[in-house]
């Protein structure tokens, strides 16, 4: 139980377009989802939290014109880069959390954009 | 605010000896504390998670880590280590909340490194 998933898995774009990452829970209602980026080497940057309904919040630093983050349904949330440049390459994770069980998150699999 | 610490970007070890992950936090209100997984290009998966019950916690895969208040540590062991447990491997906090879900802070990761 508790499978959260990610599409697409990997995506490369040019620079200038935009891309949408979607994340599902799968077999449990996810009331709150989160968002981080993470670099070569490096460790998880929360970029904004979502809850279903309401729009999202953002950490400091994180541009939210840029990262249009959109929490629709229980089940779904997605992350659209807009106006990608190839700063914005990354290895880009969502996290769900289990209503009723806050302390925990699970974790997508993971998207790797590319902007060339 | 809560931080993590890890000690060791690298950590090398010989299959079957012990591993020893270690994990300091800083939190001005009482934690939760949890260790997670992470194999190349892949998602996070919790290993195991203290929440202010048993202080010594048992997850998956043999891994165990126990809560130390005096010492503000959350060390990672394994007894035996095998060559699948090579990953990375990250400790983070989150404060422990009462309404909705509280943010996860990670550390910046272990690289557990297993020889023949």
């Amino acid at each position: 139980g508790a499978v959260v998933s990610q599409h697409p898995s990997r995506v490369i774009c040019k620079s200038g377009t935009s891309v949408k990452i979607e994340c599902r829970s799968l077999d449990f209602q996810a009331t709150t989802m989160f968002w981080y980026r993470q670099f070569p080497k490096q460790s998880l940057m929360l970029m904004a939290t979502s809850n279903e309904g309401s729009k999202a919040t953002y950490e400091q630093g994180v541009e939210k014109d840029k990262f249009l983050i959109n929490h629709a349904s229980l089940t779904l949330s997605t992350l659209t880069v807009t106006s990608a440049h190839p700063e914005d390459s990354s290895f880009y994770i969502c996290s769900a959390g289990l209503a009723g069980i806050r302390d925990t998150q699970y974790f997508g699999p993971g998207t790797r954009l590319t902007v060339l | 605010a809560q931080s993590v610490t890890q000690l060791g970007s690298h950590v090398s070890v010989s299959e079957g000896a012990l591993v020893l992950l270690r994990c300091n936090y800083s939190s001005s209100v009482p934690p939760y504390l949890f260790w997670y997984v992470q194999y190349p290009n892949q998602g996070l998966q919790l290993l195991l998670k203290y929440t202010s019950a048993a202080t010594l916690v048992k997850g998956i895969n043999g891994f165990e880590a126990e809560f130390k208040k005096s010492e503000t540590s959350f060390h990672l062991t394994k007894p035996s280590a095998h060559m699948s447990d090579a990953a990375e491997y990250f400790c983070a906090v989150s404060a422990r909340g009462y309404t909705g879900f509280q943010k996860l802070v990670f550390g910046t990761g272990t690289r557990l490194l297993v020889s023949p």
